[in-house]
């Protein structure tokens, strides 16, 4: 149980288009969805907390225009990446807070390369 | 969440036991020590938590010590699939918080 799962797990596509990510919790409800974002030989960076039904959480630095989140169902998240640039390119991480405790699964990421 | 500091790398021989040291010295009383490891392109996996108590699961043992200043992950038959990162992870058990990730130590099993 505990499944977490991300759709597509890498994705080209050419700058200036915008991409779209799913993380979805398989069988258990999250209210509470984190995005992470990794660099090449870097650790995970925090980008937003997502809360379903209600507008997500931006970290410092992180554009809300640029990364919209949406967080419909207790199951879904989806990230988009607008108007991506290569400097987008990156491994893009969810998380899922199963609901009623403090236990996080995560997704197996998916890798975007923006050309 | 109290910061956390591990080296940088290890390497183990596949069979033997792998030792993760992890150094905690600001840890307050209600913070638990979690180990997560994220293998090359997966996302991160769940590894152990405890609080003060040693602990083992099926996976691996967590050492705490006295002060709970310090703890070591061990791996006790290490192979060539458990080469990852390895991050520990200090927080408040029941948080409905991000993790917050450090440098973690890169293990690398060698045959």
């Amino acid at each position: 149980g505990a499944v977490v799962s991300q759709h597509p797990s890498r994705v080209i596509c050419k700058s200036g288009t915008s991409v779209k990510i799913e993380c979805r919790s398989l069988d258990f409800q999250a209210t509470t969805m984190f995005w992470y974002r990794q660099f090449p030989k870097q650790s995970l960076m925090l980008m937003a907390t997502s809360n379903e039904g209600s507008k997500a959480t931006y970290e410092q630095g992180v554009e809300k225009d640029k990364f919209l989140i949406n967080h419909a169902s207790l199951t879904l998240s989806t990230l988009t990446v607008t108007s991506a640039h290569p400097e987008d390119s990156s491994f893009y991480i969810c998380s899922a807070l199963l609901a009623g405790s403090n236990e996080q699964f995560f997704g197996p990421g998916t890798r975007l390369t923006v050309l | 969440d109290a910061k956390t500091t591990q080296p940088t790398s290890m390497d183990c021989a596949e069979g033997r036991a792998a030792n993760l040291p992890c150094n905690h010295s600001t840890i307050s009383g209600n913070e638990y020590v979690y180990w997560y490891r994220q293998i090359h392109s997966q996302g991160p996996q769940y590894i152990i938590h405890g609080l003060k108590n040693n602990e083992t699961n099926e996976m691996a043992s967590l050492i705490i010590t006295e002060d709970r200043k310090s703890s070591t992950l061990i791996l006790p038959h290490a192979t060539l699939r458990d080469t990852a990162v390895y991050y520990c992870i200090v927080r408040v058990s029941g948080s409905a918080r991000q993790l917050t990730f450090g440098s973690g130590t890169q293990l690398t099993v060698l045959p």
